[in-house]
C-alpha cells in the first residue's frame, strides 16, 4: 500500500510564472490537507478538501492559490504568478475519515523554490 | 481541532541522554498526537494518547497527559543520533483537522 505521493519533490519557477503541485493520497483516504512550512517553521494549515469539495479553506492567501481534489487523479495545488515569498516547502496529508482525526498521513512535500 | 504549543524550541542533548518536550493545549481535548519530522521530510505520525489515559508507552517512548493542566510530554529514553528531528504535539477535538505548532527541534549528538 503507497503512501502519501507527492510530486515533483522539488520545483523551481521564475517569477510570475505557474506552480502545480500534486498529491495522490493513501488508497482508500478521501480527505487531503495541504500545508506549507517555512524553514525552521511549523506547518501552516492551508486547506482541507474531500473528493470533489473544498471543505476548509481558511488557511489559503485569497489571491493566486487554488486547491482541487477531483473525483479522478490527484489533488493539485495551483499556485499562479508566483513570487519569492511562495518558496517553501508544500506538504500534503490524507486520512481516511473526517471528523476526530486519530492519525495523518504526510508526504514527503515539494520543495518549491521561486527565482 | 487546535493547536498545541511545544517548548522547549530546540532541545541539545548527547547520545544515550533521555530527551522531554513538552506541549500545552487550551481547550478540550479527545486525543493528542505527537508527530516527528526529519529535516526536509513529511510528518511521521508517532503516538496518540487519548484524553481518558495518562501515560502511554511505545519502544523508547513515553507520552504522559494531564487534563487537568492541558498539557503533556513526550520523553525519548536512551537517545540515539537518529532521533534528531522536530517534533510536534497536536490536540484534537473531534475536528476535521490538526493544527501544528512550531515543533521542538531535538539534536542529539554522537
Amino acid at each position: 500500500n503507497a503512501g502519501v505521493m507527492q510530486n515533483p519533490r522539488h520545483l523551481v519557477r521564475r517569477r510570475g510564472q505557474e506552480a502545480r503541485l500534486r498529491c495522490s493520497p493513501m488508497k482508500g483516504h478521501s480527505h487531503v490537507y495541504w500545508y506549507r512550512q517555512l524553514p525552521e517553521e511549523g506547518l501552516k494549515f492551508m486547506v482541507y478538501l474531500q473528493k470533489e469539495n473544498i471543505i476548509d479553506e481558511s488557511g489559503m492567501p485569497k489571491e493566486r492559490f487554488s486547491a482541487e481534489f477531483p473525483k479522478e487523479g490527484p489533488s493539485i495545488l495551483r499556485i499562479q504568478q508566483v513570487v519569492r515569498g511562495d518558496s517553501a516547502a508544500y506538504f500534503c496529508a490524507s486520512s481516511p475519515s473526517a471528523q476526530g482525526i486519530e492519525k495523518l498521513f504526510f508526504g514527503s512535500g515539494t520543495q518549491l523554490s521561486v527565482l | 481541532s487546535q493547536q498545541g504549543e511545544e517548548d522547549p524550541q530546540a532541545l541539545s542533548i548527547q547520545e544515550g541522554e533521555n530527551a522531554t518536550m513538552n506541549c500545552s493545549y487550551k481547550t478540550s481535548i479527545n486525543n493528542l498526537q505527537w508527530y516527528r519530522q526529519n529535516s526536509g521530510r513529511g510528518l511521521v505520525h508517532l503516538i496518540l494518547i487519548r484524553s481518558n489515559e495518562r501515560e502511554k508507552h511505545s519502544g523508547r517512548l513515553r507520552v504522559t497527559l494531564d487534563t487537568s493542566k492541558k498539557s503533556s510530554s513526550l520523553l525519548i529514553t536512551a537517545s540515539r543520533a537518529a532521533d534528531t528531528a522536530s517534533y510536534f504535539c497536536v490536540g484534537n477535538n473531534a475536528g476535521n483537522m490538526l493544527t501544528f505548532g512550531g515543533g521542538t527541534r531535538l539534536m542529539v549528538k554522537p
